[in-house]
Protein backbone atom coordinates (compact mmCIF):
# COMPACT_ATOMS: atom_id res chain seq x y z
CA UNK A 1 0.00 0.00 0.00
CA UNK A 2 1.35 3.87 -0.38
CA UNK A 3 3.18 5.11 2.42
CA UNK A 4 3.72 9.23 2.92
CA UNK A 5 6.37 10.30 4.93
CA UNK A 6 6.50 14.13 5.61
CA UNK A 7 9.46 16.42 7.17
CA UNK A 8 9.75 18.44 8.85
CA UNK A 9 7.93 17.44 12.18
CA UNK A 10 8.34 20.94 13.31
CA UNK A 11 8.70 24.43 11.78
CA UNK A 12 9.49 27.34 13.86
CA UNK A 13 9.29 30.64 11.30
CA UNK A 14 9.32 34.60 11.95
CA UNK A 15 5.97 36.31 10.62
CA UNK A 16 6.55 37.19 7.12
CA UNK A 17 9.45 34.32 6.35
CA UNK A 18 8.64 31.78 4.35
CA UNK A 19 8.20 28.13 5.11
CA UNK A 20 8.35 24.92 3.22
CA UNK A 21 6.88 20.98 4.18
CA UNK A 22 8.27 18.12 1.77
CA UNK A 23 6.17 14.51 1.40
CA UNK A 24 7.42 11.69 -0.15
CA UNK A 25 5.48 9.00 -1.36
CA UNK A 26 5.94 5.10 -2.31
CA UNK A 27 3.47 4.45 -4.38
CA UNK A 28 3.82 5.64 -7.90
CA UNK A 29 0.11 5.07 -9.08
CA UNK A 30 -0.83 7.57 -6.81
CA UNK A 31 -1.85 10.93 -8.64
CA UNK A 32 -4.15 13.32 -6.19
CA UNK A 33 -2.08 14.78 -3.51
CA UNK A 34 -3.99 17.18 -0.75
CA UNK A 35 -2.78 19.11 2.10
CA UNK A 36 -4.63 20.26 4.87
CA UNK A 37 -4.44 22.26 7.89
CA UNK A 38 -5.69 21.31 11.27
CA UNK A 39 -6.19 24.08 13.77
CA UNK A 40 -6.67 22.93 17.26
CA UNK A 41 -10.39 21.61 18.51
CA UNK A 42 -10.64 20.89 14.55
CA UNK A 43 -10.81 18.35 11.89
CA UNK A 44 -8.58 18.84 9.06
CA UNK A 45 -9.16 21.32 6.34
CA UNK A 46 -8.47 21.35 2.52
CA UNK A 47 -6.24 24.22 1.78
CA UNK A 48 -4.94 23.22 -1.77
CA UNK A 49 -4.20 20.52 -3.41
CA UNK A 50 -2.77 19.38 -7.01
CA UNK A 51 -3.21 15.88 -9.50
CA UNK A 52 -0.18 14.37 -10.75
CA UNK A 53 -1.08 16.06 -14.60
CA UNK A 54 0.19 19.68 -13.20
CA UNK A 55 3.29 20.28 -11.43
CA UNK A 56 2.74 23.49 -9.72
CA UNK A 57 -0.41 25.07 -8.17
CA UNK A 58 -0.51 28.32 -6.42
CA UNK A 59 -3.47 29.62 -4.57
CA UNK A 60 -2.22 33.03 -3.13
CA UNK A 61 0.52 32.82 -0.50
CA UNK A 62 0.20 29.19 -0.61
CA UNK A 63 1.34 26.63 -3.18
CA UNK A 64 2.37 23.14 -3.93
CA UNK A 65 5.32 21.24 -6.55
CA UNK A 66 5.21 18.05 -7.25
CA UNK A 67 7.95 15.90 -8.97
CA UNK A 68 6.89 12.60 -10.10
CA UNK A 69 10.14 11.43 -11.05
CA UNK A 70 11.33 11.64 -7.29
CA UNK A 71 7.84 10.87 -5.76
CA UNK A 72 7.66 13.93 -3.90
CA UNK A 73 5.98 16.91 -3.28
CA UNK A 74 6.15 20.28 -1.20
CA UNK A 75 4.16 22.41 0.39
CA UNK A 76 5.41 26.32 -0.10
CA UNK A 77 3.54 29.55 2.62
CA UNK A 78 4.57 32.46 1.85
CA UNK A 79 4.67 35.35 3.71
CA UNK A 80 3.80 33.58 6.87
CA UNK A 81 1.31 35.22 9.75
CA UNK A 82 0.80 34.04 12.67
CA UNK A 83 -2.51 32.56 11.54
CA UNK A 84 -0.80 29.94 9.84
CA UNK A 85 0.43 28.78 12.70
CA UNK A 86 -1.40 25.17 12.79
CA UNK A 87 -0.56 21.18 12.22
CA UNK A 88 -0.23 20.80 8.07
CA UNK A 89 -0.61 17.09 6.96
CA UNK A 90 0.04 15.84 3.27
CA UNK A 91 -1.94 12.88 1.80
CA UNK A 92 -1.88 10.96 -1.19
CA UNK A 93 -4.06 8.16 -3.11
CA UNK A 94 -4.94 6.86 -6.43
CA UNK A 95 -7.51 8.96 -8.19
CA UNK A 96 -10.05 6.03 -8.86
CA UNK A 97 -13.27 4.78 -7.26
CA UNK A 98 -11.72 4.52 -3.86
CA UNK A 99 -11.41 7.23 -1.41
CA UNK A 100 -9.19 6.38 1.15
CA UNK A 101 -6.19 8.87 1.90
CA UNK A 102 -2.94 8.01 3.09
CA UNK A 103 -1.83 11.14 5.08
CA UNK A 104 1.76 12.05 6.44
CA UNK A 105 2.47 12.09 10.04
CA UNK A 106 2.35 16.03 10.03
CA UNK A 107 4.05 19.32 10.88
CA UNK A 108 3.56 21.34 13.61
CA UNK A 109 3.92 25.21 12.30
CA UNK A 110 4.68 28.04 14.26
CA UNK A 111 4.72 30.98 12.78
CA UNK A 112 6.20 33.78 15.58
CA UNK A 113 5.24 37.08 15.24
CA UNK B 1 -24.60 25.77 3.46
CA UNK B 2 -23.50 23.38 6.02
CA UNK B 3 -20.80 20.96 6.96
CA UNK B 4 -20.28 18.13 8.13
CA UNK B 5 -21.63 17.43 11.58
CA UNK B 6 -19.86 14.97 13.88
CA UNK B 7 -22.11 13.92 17.21
CA UNK B 8 -20.83 13.62 20.28
CA UNK B 9 -17.95 16.17 20.19
CA UNK B 10 -16.37 14.61 23.20
CA UNK B 11 -17.35 11.15 25.24
CA UNK B 12 -15.67 8.83 28.07
CA UNK B 13 -16.60 5.71 28.05
CA UNK B 14 -14.59 2.78 30.12
CA UNK B 15 -13.35 -1.00 28.69
CA UNK B 16 -15.49 -3.36 27.43
CA UNK B 17 -18.20 -1.30 26.81
CA UNK B 18 -19.38 -0.46 22.92
CA UNK B 19 -19.55 2.92 21.47
CA UNK B 20 -21.49 4.71 18.74
CA UNK B 21 -20.62 8.20 16.70
CA UNK B 22 -22.53 9.89 14.41
CA UNK B 23 -21.88 11.57 11.32
CA UNK B 24 -24.05 13.90 8.90
CA UNK B 25 -22.64 14.74 5.66
CA UNK B 26 -22.70 17.99 3.90
CA UNK B 27 -26.03 18.21 2.00
CA UNK B 28 -25.27 16.37 -1.24
CA UNK B 29 -22.59 14.39 -0.29
CA UNK B 30 -22.78 10.55 -0.46
CA UNK B 31 -19.85 9.29 0.28
CA UNK B 32 -18.74 9.35 3.70
CA UNK B 33 -15.12 8.53 4.90
CA UNK B 34 -14.02 7.51 8.88
CA UNK B 35 -10.24 8.02 10.28
CA UNK B 36 -8.98 7.78 13.08
CA UNK B 37 -6.63 10.20 14.64
CA UNK B 38 -4.24 9.84 17.41
CA UNK B 39 -0.96 10.90 18.24
CA UNK B 40 1.07 7.97 17.60
CA UNK B 41 -0.43 6.76 14.29
CA UNK B 42 -1.30 9.88 12.71
CA UNK B 43 -4.59 9.64 10.93
CA UNK B 44 -5.65 6.30 9.46
CA UNK B 45 -8.34 5.19 7.14
CA UNK B 46 -11.39 3.08 8.79
CA UNK B 47 -13.52 2.94 6.29
CA UNK B 48 -15.88 4.69 3.35
CA UNK B 49 -19.80 4.69 2.70
CA UNK B 50 -21.42 5.18 -0.67
CA UNK B 51 -24.98 5.05 -1.28
CA UNK B 52 -25.69 2.61 2.05
CA UNK B 53 -22.50 0.17 0.72
CA UNK B 54 -19.57 -0.13 1.96
CA UNK B 55 -16.91 0.23 -0.20
CA UNK B 56 -13.19 0.69 1.22
CA UNK B 57 -11.81 -0.53 4.57
CA UNK B 58 -9.04 -0.24 6.16
CA UNK B 59 -6.90 -2.30 8.49
CA UNK B 60 -8.55 -1.87 11.88
CA UNK B 61 -10.42 -5.15 13.42
CA UNK B 62 -13.73 -6.74 13.37
CA UNK B 63 -14.42 -4.30 16.28
CA UNK B 64 -15.07 -1.42 14.44
CA UNK B 65 -17.81 -1.50 11.81
CA UNK B 66 -20.31 1.20 10.46
CA UNK B 67 -22.91 1.89 8.09
CA UNK B 68 -24.91 4.48 6.03
CA UNK B 69 -28.53 5.32 6.07
CA UNK B 70 -30.32 6.04 3.34
CA UNK B 71 -29.87 9.84 4.35
CA UNK B 72 -25.93 9.41 4.06
CA UNK B 73 -25.62 9.95 7.37
CA UNK B 74 -23.44 7.77 8.67
CA UNK B 75 -22.81 5.95 12.50
CA UNK B 76 -19.67 3.63 13.32
CA UNK B 77 -19.49 1.38 16.13
CA UNK B 78 -16.46 0.54 18.02
CA UNK B 79 -17.15 -2.79 20.19
CA UNK B 80 -15.60 -4.13 23.48
CA UNK B 81 -13.45 -1.20 23.57
CA UNK B 82 -9.78 -0.55 24.52
CA UNK B 83 -7.61 1.92 25.77
CA UNK B 84 -5.94 2.39 22.73
CA UNK B 85 -9.05 3.03 21.25
CA UNK B 86 -8.60 6.53 22.64
CA UNK B 87 -8.43 9.02 19.28
CA UNK B 88 -10.30 11.66 18.10
CA UNK B 89 -12.64 9.87 15.24
CA UNK B 90 -12.66 12.17 12.07
CA UNK B 91 -15.93 11.77 9.26
CA UNK B 92 -15.24 13.28 5.68
CA UNK B 93 -17.80 13.24 3.50
CA UNK B 94 -17.05 14.03 -0.42
CA UNK B 95 -19.79 14.24 -3.53
CA UNK B 96 -18.25 11.69 -4.95
CA UNK B 97 -19.03 13.01 -8.82
CA UNK B 98 -17.85 15.65 -10.94
CA UNK B 99 -15.26 18.04 -10.41
CA UNK B 100 -15.12 17.35 -6.46
CA UNK B 101 -15.35 14.01 -6.56
CA UNK B 102 -11.55 14.16 -4.57
CA UNK B 103 -12.09 16.35 -2.07
CA UNK B 104 -12.85 14.88 1.55
CA UNK B 105 -14.46 17.87 3.72
CA UNK B 106 -14.13 16.75 7.74
CA UNK B 107 -16.07 17.09 10.42
CA UNK B 108 -14.30 18.47 14.40
CA UNK B 109 -14.77 14.89 14.96
CA UNK B 110 -15.74 13.06 18.10
CA UNK B 111 -13.03 12.81 20.60
CA UNK B 112 -13.66 9.48 22.64
CA UNK B 113 -11.78 8.70 25.69
CA UNK B 114 -11.45 4.89 27.22
CA UNK B 115 -10.83 4.70 30.50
Amino acid sequence: GENVEQHPSTLSVQEGDSAVIKCTYSDSASNYFPWYKQELGKGPQLIIDIRSNVGEKKDQRIAVTLNKTAKHFSLHITETQPEDSAVYFCAARLDTGRRALTFGSGTRLQVQP
Amino acid sequence: KAGVTQTPRYLIKTRGQQVTLSCSPISGHRSVSWYQQTPGQGLQFLFEYFSETQRNKGNFPGRFSGRQFSNSRSEMNVSTLELGDSALYLCASSSAQGAWANVLTFGAGSRLTVL
